[in-house]
């Protein structure tokens, strides 16, 4: 079965700076996504980002951006210019695209992200 | 666009009480996926369907049961509800077509039982 591990149950950064969440997974398969999902004090699970395994190019979204590491199993998360919006929970997702897995997804444990102003 | 639409939002129950928690989404969506959300465990899978008529057990299915009679609707019951599931319920879905096919999460409910 895949896991999925955050090494860090909370970081903080300074508004306007960057900030690096973690995120190590492990599994036997080769063809899978990756996702970063935020959640904000509303509750809501709002998808970030996602990575597709057979893609070397690490996505971006405006100001997050990943490293995504295949062959270390790592997926790390960039927030750069953090802006208060950014506090919120951040889950590492991983889900296999083998139609078997029935596309279910995996979570890590969470990150709690504090941005100081 | 309501796309994920988790009823009630709260509730609280007392110990051996039983109730329903629905999730409607409106995208047309196969699958569907029910969630519970504890402190320090991330979101962990109960159970999930992949299409009208079909269900199947997640991580934690013990205590719950599911229905799926329309595809639009996914049903996750409490036959005798136990303080170990209080908890954030959420529901999700994803379309069976696309590369990342990613999952589109309702709201949440928070349950508590006495």
């Amino acid at each position: 079965a895949q896991t999925v591990t955050q090494s860090q149950p909370e970081m903080s950064v300074q508004e306007a700076e960057t900030v690096t969440l973690s995120c190590t997974y492990d599994t036997s398969e080769s063809d899978y996504y990756l996702f970063w999902y935020k959640q904000p004090p509303s509750r809501q699970m709002i998808l970030v980002i996602r990575q597709e395994a057979y893609k070397q190019q690490n996505a971006t979204e405006n100001r997050f951006s990943v490293n995504f590491q295949k062959a270390a199993k790592s997926f790390s998360l960039k927030i750069s210019d953090s802006q208060l919006g950014d506090a919120a929970m951040y889950f590492c997702a991983y889900r296999s695209n083998s139609g078997g897995s029935n596309y279910k997804l995996t979570f890590g444990k969470g990150t709690l992200l504090t941005v100081n102003p | 666009n309501a796309g994920v639409t988790q009823t009630p939002k709260f509730r609280v129950l007392k110990t051996g009480q039983s109730m329903t928690l629905l999730c409607a989404q409106d995208m047309n969506h196969e699958y569907m996926y029910w969630y519970r959300q504890d402190p320090g465990m991330g979101l962990r899978l109960i159970h999930y369907s992949v299409g009208e008529g079909t269900t199947a057990k997640g991580e934690v299915p013990d205590g719950y049961n599911v229905s799926r009679l329309k595809k639009q609707n996914f049903l996750l019951g409490l036959e005798s509800a136990a303080p170990s599931q209080t908890s954030v319920y959420f529901c999700a879905s994803s379309s069976i077509f696309g590369g990342a096919r990613p999952q589109h999460f309702g709201d949440g409910t928070r349950l508590s039982i006495l």
